[in-house]
């Protein structure tokens, strides 16, 4: 079982949908929680990043951390075909350096 | 530089040659990774520099994978006798330091290795 889980979609929605991407996890020590968005042919780009469990906005961006199910969102409102990317879940323990990645997901925001 | 620089970006390579991938981190940032992102497998750890010294190479999936930094700076992935499943996209990434979240990773866009 891999420490981080998320369905590889793809996941097609209409423009101006929400989008809900999620990500679980089993190590308890990570605390750091991040997002990451890749386009095709590019490296992946930070979105946003938590620390621990609770809620962060940006923009139309929203992270969600609950540690205590071991589950991390990220919700897109007003989708955009700019969003269509592949979206990936990372974290990190409080004394690690190296990010665990998600297999990423990939959305399509339709016209 | 403004980014990090990858290059090659795309390597074709017949399977048994070496190969060299190279990162060119952003200027001033001490903390170097490398990962593999294969189709369906996400990002894979590689291994880890800080300065020139690599504390964490637990990734590196076989002793045909070496991985060198010189002057803080450039780095250079050897991959030796490539076979058909070294064939991936490698990816290196800089920080400031050891990982800080309000640091993060910068990524480059990665070499495309195909191994035929």
């Amino acid at each position: 079982q891999k420490e981080v889980e998320q369905d590889p979609g793809p996941l097609s929605v209409p423009e101006g949908a929400i989008v809900s991407l999620n990500c679980t996890y089993s190590n308890s020590a990570f605390q750091y929680f991040m997002w990451y968005r890749q386009y095709s042919r590019k490296g992946p780009e930070l979105l946003m990043y938590t620390y621990s469990s609770g809620n962060k906005e940006d923009g139309r961006f929203t992270a969600q951390v609950d540690k205590s199910s071991k589950y991390i969102s990220l919700f897109i409102r007003d989708s955009q075909p700019s969003d269509s990317a592949t979206y990936l879940c990372a974290m990190v323990g409080g004394g690690g350096n190296k990010l665990t990645f998600g297999t990423g997901t990939q959305l399509k925001v339709e016209l | 530089g403004a980014g990090v620089s990858q290059s090659p970006s795309n390597k074709v390579t017949e399977k048994g040659k070496d190969v060299e991938l190279r990162c060119d981190p952003i200027s001033g940032h001490t903390a170097l990774y490398w990962y593999r992102q294969s189709l369906g497998q996400g990002l894979e750890f590689l291994i880890y520099f800080q300065g020139n010294s690599a504390p964490d190479k637990s990734g590196l999936p076989s002793d045909r994978f070496s991985a060198e930094r010189t002057g803080g700076s450039v780095s250079t992935l050897t991959i030796q006798r490539t076979q058909q499943e070294d064939s991936a996209v490698y990816l290196c990434a800089s920080s400031l330091g050891v990982y800080k979240p309000n640091y993060g990773y910068t990524f480059g866009s990665g070499t495309r290795l195909t191994v035929v």
